[in-house]
């Protein structure tokens, strides 16, 4: 069954740092994507990254990237430059297999609050 | 294109009475997902639609709850005879079949 493991509870990081959000998967099946959700207070889920498990390169969006382990079934976000902006609840997510309309499978989140 | 709707943002009820939630998604999208999401959790989805067929539910979705799509445009949730375990976010989330689903702000029940 597929699972999302999400290890951090809470983050504080100082403003213009780069921070890391972890994120471990499990699945059987070769196709998948992996999603990253931002959730401020306000409530809306919005999505700031994919990456494709058949994607060689790891996906970059701005000022966020994906750092995608295949082999041990990671796929870590990274923010440089932190903004306060940036404080709200981070969810890894994942759909399998990718091409299908299924469901997505959320982990349970990281709240991360940037100090100015 | 205003993105995805949800009505109302929040909504008090008593236990027992039924509450009936609407989800508006993207003109374009035929796909549509209702998820449940309970205070420090990631959401948990409950159902599926492609057009107006409902092609996938959770276990999650008793048989207290139903969804609708019926012009493949909006779709409503309703929860019969509430129960305070119901009291939770529900998103919506509509989708082209490509590229990542589009969520709205959801609807924060609270049973009391």
């Amino acid at each position: 069954a597929q699972k999302i493991t999400q290890t951090q509870p809470g983050m504080f990081v100082q403003e213009k740092e780069a921070v890391t959000l972890d994120c471990t998967y499990d699945t059987s099946d070769q196709s998948y994507g992996l999603f990253w959700y931002k959730q401020p207070s306000s409530g809306e889920m919005i999505f700031l990254i994919y990456q494709g498990s058949y994607d060689e390169q790891n996906a970059t969006e701005g000022r966020y990237s994906l750092n995608f382990q295949k082999a041990r079934k990671s796929a870590n976000l990274v923010i440089s430059a932190s903004q306060l902006g940036d404080s709200a609840m981070y969810f890894c997510a994942m759909r399998e297999p990718y091409s299908s309309a299924s469901k997505i499978i959320f982990g349970s989140g990281t709240r991360l609050s940037i100090r100015p | 294109d205003t993105g995805v709707s949800q009505d109302p943002r929040h909504k008090i009820t008593k236990r027992g009475q039924n509450v009936t939630f609407r989800c508006d998604p993207i003109s374009e999208h035929n796909r549509l997902y209702w998820y449940r999401q309970t205070l420090g959790q990631g959401p948990e989805f409950l159902t599926y639609f492609q057009n107006e067929a409902q092609l996938e539910k959770s276990r999650l979705l008793s048989d207290r709850f139903s969804a609708e799509r019926p012009k493949g445009s909006f779709s409503t949730l309703e929860i019969q005879r509430t129960e305070q375990g119901d009291s939770a976010m529900y998103l919506c989330a509509s989708s082209s079949g490509t590229g990542a689903d589009t969520f709205g702000s959801g609807t924060r029940l609270t049973v009391v």
